[in-house]
């Protein structure tokens, strides 16, 4: 069974400074991953995604992810941050093969203060 | 191009009384998904329906949960005999999945509040 866990519930940063949130997975099996984001009384929507290829993905609003499969992580990042950014970050993963189930971890809170 | 939609946007019902919510996917997508969010915490899965395929409903939490999807429209999810556990945002998602992979597009959910 898949699992997938968020080693932050939330994360307090300066406007500017660089962030990461942390994402770490558990599979038998090859794996898609995501991050989605939800901003305050919005629905969820989707940041980025790893399914191939490259282990460093890009997504909207200057955010990235690295795929690293030794560690079974999937980290998020931007290296400068803005107010507007404060949401909450979920990190997903589903089966490469086979079912569509996505299991999502229990979000981290981004809070970019001024 | 209309998103999915969910009613009511709100719910407030009494503890024992059955509750029923409606989601409306975005159209042509084959694949939908029920999650619970409570206040706080991240996504809870419930179910998911896909084309014909028998759902899965690994993620109900008890019998008093059920969830119906007429083809690849409407899905209903009924909560009978609420209990103020059952507080929480109801959010639904459908995708179409394709290569492998989907994107899950959200709806705005249901806040239910069991009093």
């Amino acid at each position: 069974a898949q699992s997938v866990t968020q080693l932050d519930s939330q994360v307090p940063v300066f406007e500017e400074a660089p962030v990461e949130l942390r994402c770490n997975y558990s599979s038998s099996v090859s794996v898609y991953l995501f991050w989605y984001v939800q901003y305050p009384n919005q629905g969820l929507q989707l940041l980025l995604k790893y399914l191939s290829g490259s282990t460093l993905v890009k997504g909207i609003n200057g955010f990235e992810a690295e795929f690293n499969k030794s560690q079974t992580s999937f980290h998020l990042r931007k290296p400068s941050v803005h107010i507007s950014d404060t949401a909450e970050y979920f990190c997903a993963v589903s089966e490469a093969l086979g079912g569509f189930k996505t299991i999502f971890g229990a979000g981290t809170r981004l809070f970019v203060k001024a | 191009g209309a998103g999915v939609s969910q009613s009511p946007s709100n719910k407030v019902t009494e503890k024992g009384k059955d509750v029923e919510l409606r989601c409306d996917p975005i159209s042509g997508h084959t694949a939908l998904y029920w999650y619970r969010q409570r206040l706080g915490q991240g996504l809870e899965f419930l179910i998911y329906f896909q084309g014909n395929s028998a759902p899965d409903k690994s993620g109900l939490p008890s019998d008093r949960f059920s969830a119906e999807r007429t083809g690849e429209s409407v899905s209903t999810l009924t909560i009978q005999r609420t209990q103020q556990e059952d507080s929480a945002v109801y959010l639904c998602a459908s995708s179409s999945p394709k290569g492998g992979w989907d994107e899950q597009f959200f709806g705005p959910g249901t806040r239910l509040t069991v009093l």
